[in-house]
């Protein structure tokens, strides 16, 4: 199957500094992909719709001037949580769907974000 | 509410044993029905999809979906210690967007 990857695996930052989270579609091109967040032993939680060549669509409840999404071409879509904060530490998952299938989606591996 | 119930367990089983995972969702529009696999700090993986009501079988599981009373299972027959993870069920509308339950964890024990 399709394989999408995510840089970094695993990042820590400082409180009030930001991270980039890096989503890629490795064979196959993806003009949608979806951002996740999942905290200890809880569901993945949509955050937003990340839509190539246009703005993202955030969630009710999601703060897009912290969550910064850029899908700058049709393999990459970037997340940067600005300012982060320790509440922010989470692990965000990304999805890109099957553009051949009405429900097939292919995640990433997640990124782990600590803020101390 | 939320749209999709999932009783996040943990569940224990011995191996070999028949194990029953369900979700409940409140959104009668939903019409995709999938159920993923997440091993820990790992994402999720796809192991069965049903599109409206039905059964579907795969190997060792069983998917259901009851459209009627809002209700899908997982089964997994003759489980194994490798089946130990945790279970998420997903729905879908028309949009490609997921809704996922909890999550359920699952270990069986050798």
């Amino acid at each position: 199957g399709a394989v999408v990857s995510q840089h970094p695996s695993w990042v820590i930052c400082k409180s009030g500094t930001s991270v980039k989270i890096e989503c890629r579609s490795l064979d196959f091109q993806a003009t949608t992909m979806f951002w996740y967040r999942q905290f200890p032993k809880q569901s993945l939680m949509l955050m937003a719709t990340s839509n190539e060549g246009s703005k993202a669509t955030y969630e009710q409840g999601v703060e897009k001037d912290k969550f910064l999404i850029n899908h700058a071409s049709l393999t990459l879509s970037t997340l940067t949580v600005t300012s982060a904060h320790p509440e922010d530490s989470s692990f965000y998952i990304c999805s890109a769907p099957d553009r051949g299938s009405s429900y097939e989606q292919y995640f990433g591996p997640g990124t782990r974000l600590t803020v101390t | 509410q939320k749209e999709v119930e999932q009783d996040p367990g943990p569940l224990s089983v011995p191996e070999g044993a028949i194990v029953s995972l369900n979700c409940t969702y409140s959104n009668s529009a939903f019409q995709y029905f999938m159920w993923y696999r997440q091993y820990s700090r790992k994402g999720p993986e796809l192991l069965m999809y049903t599109y409206s009501s039905g059964n579907k079988e795969d190997g060792r599981f069983t998917a259901q979906v009851d459209k009627s009373s809002k209700y899908i299972s997982l089964f997994i027959r003759d489980s194994q210690p490798s089946d130990s993870a945790t279970y998420l069920c997903a729905v879908s509308g028309s949009a490609r967007q997921l809704t996922f339950g909890s999550g359920t964890q699952l270990t069986v024990l050798p």
